[in-house]
């Protein structure tokens, strides 16, 4: 089993849906989690970090769920820029990374 | 405020010949990260290092890659032989704390 798991997608949707990416982790003593933005052949880039009490910066939100082992982002309202894979990112002693959920947002 | 620096940003060699890759982080970050990419998968990291000691590098295939970062700034990746299935991006992160910041990368095709 791998340590962070994604669904790989992709999503397909049209602009102005909802749309939600879950990811799990194996490792019950992982600290810190984050999501990841990472457009066609280019690096990632921190989209938001994840906390325990579920945290939203505008049309995003993330929450965390430490029982289940269980994270999950929410795009509202989603728009063409939006197209891109999502990468779940979580640390314990190193950071491990998922595969990536790859969104495209068609008009 | 300069981003991490990569380079080259493309190296296309014959399988059995040395690769070098070189990557400069962002200034005053003391923590440094090399990862491989392959295509559809996330980043895999290969070693960390705070300041110039590797204190991560359980991922590091030691037969062939080495790394090194002499003077805790810059660092290098090598392979030597290079392999076939050595083909992919290797990105190059740096953190002071928290968020990680990586360069764009090194594409690397091994024929």
């Amino acid at each position: 089993r791998k340590e962070v798991e994604q669904d790989p997608g992709p999503f397909n949707v049209p602009e102005g849906a909802t749309v939600a990416f879950n990811c799990t982790y194996s490792n019950s003593a992982s600290q810190s989690f984050f999501w990841y933005r990472q457009d066609c052949r280019k690096e990632p880039k921190l989209l938001m970090s994840v906390y325990s009490s579920g945290n939203e910066d505008g049309r995003f939100t993330a929450q965390l769920n430490r029982a289940s082992q269980y994270i999950s982002l929410l795009i509202r309202d989603s728009k063409l820029s939006d197209s891109a894979t999502y990468l779940c990112v979580v640390m314990g002693n190193d950071m491990r990374f998922g595969a990536g959920t790859r969104l495209t947002v068609k008009p | 405020e300069a981003g991490v620096v990569q380079s080259p940003r493309y190296k296309i060699i014959e399988k059995k010949q040395p690769v070098a890759f070189w990557c400069n982080p962002i200034s005053g970050h003391n923590t440094l990260y090399w990862y491989r990419q392959n295509l559809g998968q996330g980043p895999e990291l290969l070693i960390r290092y705070e300041n110039e000691e590797a204190v991560d590098d359980s991922q590091l295939p030691k037969d062939r890659f080495s790394a090194e970062r002499l003077k805790g700034v810059d660092s290098t990746l090598k392979i030597q032989p290079a392999e076939l299935g050595d083909s992919a991006v290797y990105l190059c992160a740096s953190s002071d704390v928290g968020e990680q910041y990586f360069g764009p990368g090194t594409r690397l095709t091994v024929t």
